[in-house]
């Protein structure tokens, strides 16, 4: 199972919701990652888990919490966001950080489009 | 600071080659990347090249790397619909251990 899956593939709500982002692999990768997409742009770092612990967060406001339960999940709950956090957000998964491409080779799931009312 | 950057549109026809650019910034850069996004999906790697390398050939695929102008580029042969794509080139922050993105090349192909 080489996948990364990401649920949903759509979310649409309001400024006032909590909601959450959920990223799945199975390929026992100890490092996974948030991106941000806005249309038209590279993806953005938002944050990395190195064996399950948080290792970087890039400045991303608190309306934005990252979890990861267990090595092979990753969640991103979702608070009071705003108009302009709509994006495509993008899961990615590695054996590890740094190191060789046969090690950080990073596997990106589908993306879940937010949209934000 | 760590800037990768990349020229935004390119369009070729269907058999012709293509060619992407790429520049970065830090020399200290030991992998660099090449990722295709398809519309409405997530980032695919075509390619990586080790900085000692001049040169990196996988089928259609030739990456050269000028690590002196820090010059990366993707030359697709026989360029075909099927490649038109979102294209970006990256470098691995040896600090943090994540990618930084170039803005990406949109390839249109034609018939």
């Amino acid at each position: 199972d080489t996948e990364v899956t990401q649920t949903p593939k759509h979310l649409v709500m309001g400024m006032t919701n909590k909601k959450s982002l959920k990223c799945e692999q199975h390929m026992g990768h100890r490092a996974m990652y948030w991106y941000k997409q806005k249309a038209k742009k590279p993806p953005e770092l938002m944050f990395v888990y190195s064996y399950e612990k948080l290792s970087i967060n890039e400045s991303v406001p608190s309306r934005f919490s990252p979890e990861c339960p267990n090595s092979s999940l990753l969640n991103l709950h979702l608070h009071a966001l705003q108009p302009e956090d709509s994006a495509l957000y993008l899961c990615a998964s590695s054996h590890g950080k740094g190191g060789a491409p046969a090690y950080n080779e990073q596997f990106f799931g589908p993306g879940t489009r937010l949209t934000v009312l | 600071g760590e800037d990768v950057e990349q020229s935004l549109f390119l369009s070729v026809r269907e058999g012709d080659s293509s060619v992407i650019n790429c520049t970065y910034t830090d020399s200290s850069s030991t992998y660099l990347y090449w990722y295709k996004q398809e519309p409405g999906a997530g980032l695919q790697l075509l390619t990586y090249i080790f900085s000692n390398m001049d040169m990196k050939q996988d089928q259609r695929l030739t990456v050269l790397l000028n690590k002196k102008d820090k010059h990366l580029s993707l030359r697709i042969a026989d360029t075909q619909t099927g490649d038109s794509a979102i294209y970006f080139c990256a470098e691995l922050s040896q600090g943090q251990g994540n990618l930084i993105f170039g803005k990406g090349t949109k390839l249109s192909v034609k018939p």
